[in-house]
């Protein structure tokens, strides 16, 4: 499966600040994700990562807070703006190489807390 | 409303012996069900699926059962082993939908394999 390289691991930020997170794929694939998992909770798509378009957003996630980049077929940014205590969450990248019934694979995740 | 649901956060099992891991799910659109496994401070890692014109899928010591009318999965793992010490997260897909991308995730179960 895909080699999948996460940036940063881990980050503490002060709150109504903007960090990106970077997602880079050791091979072209079609399907990039992020997901966020806050603490106690289960992963919950944030949006797909299209290339050369727009991102297409979840219900209850806003190009405004999370906006994303996809500017070739390896590489991805999601960015967490104007960050708050609620922000505090693990943000995974996912792809799926593929076509249907294929799994998708996930980097290690940035472990993001907001003060 | 979470529609993959795991009951038990938590189980624990002594080597050797069988480990059953749960999951329920609500949405009757869901055909493809995962399960992936999840080391602390690395990404979840796909273990095995199962696509929904199936009702058991193995590979190895870990066997997939689907009972579609009950709406309910459940992981095997025989034998089990210390090294499967992890959270288990389970997962689920309408591939037929037109969102083939979107994986639901339940909430993990922390599974304990005792020497």
């Amino acid at each position: 499966s895909a080699v999948i390289s996460q940036k940063p691991s881990r980050d503490i930020c002060q709150r109504g600040t903007s960090l990106t997170i970077q997602c880079q794929v050791d091979s072209q694939v079609t399907m990039m994700f992020w997901y966020r998992q806050q603490p106690g909770q289960s992963l919950t798509l944030i949006a797909t990562a299209n290339q050369g378009s727009e991102a297409t957003y979840e219900s209850g996630f806003v190009i405004d807070k999370f906006p994303i980049s996809r500017p070739n077929l390896t590489f991805s940014t999601l960015t967490v703006s104007n960050m708050s205590p609620e922000d505090s969450s693990i943000y995974l990248c996912s792809v799926q190489t593929g076509g249907n019934n294929q799994p998708q694979h996930f980097g290690d995740g940035t472990r993001l807390s907001i003060l | 409303d979470q529609q993959v649901k795991q009951n038990s956060p938590s189980l624990s099992v002594q080597e050797g012996r069988i480990s059953i891991l749960n999951c329920d799910y609500t949405n009757s659109m869901f055909d493809y069900f995962l399960w992936y496994k999840k080391y602390p401070a690395e990404g979840p890692t796909f273990l095995i699926s199962i696509s929904s014109i199936k009702d058991k899928n193995e590979d190895g010591r870990f066997t997939v059962f689907l009972n579609k009318s009950a709406k309910h999965l459940s992981l095997h793992i025989v034998p089990s082993q210390p090294g499967d010490s992890a959270v288990y997260f389970c997962a689920a897909s309408a591939m037929s939908g037109g969102s083939n991308y979107k994986l639901t995730f339940g909430k993990g179960t922390l599974l304990t394999v005792n020497p």
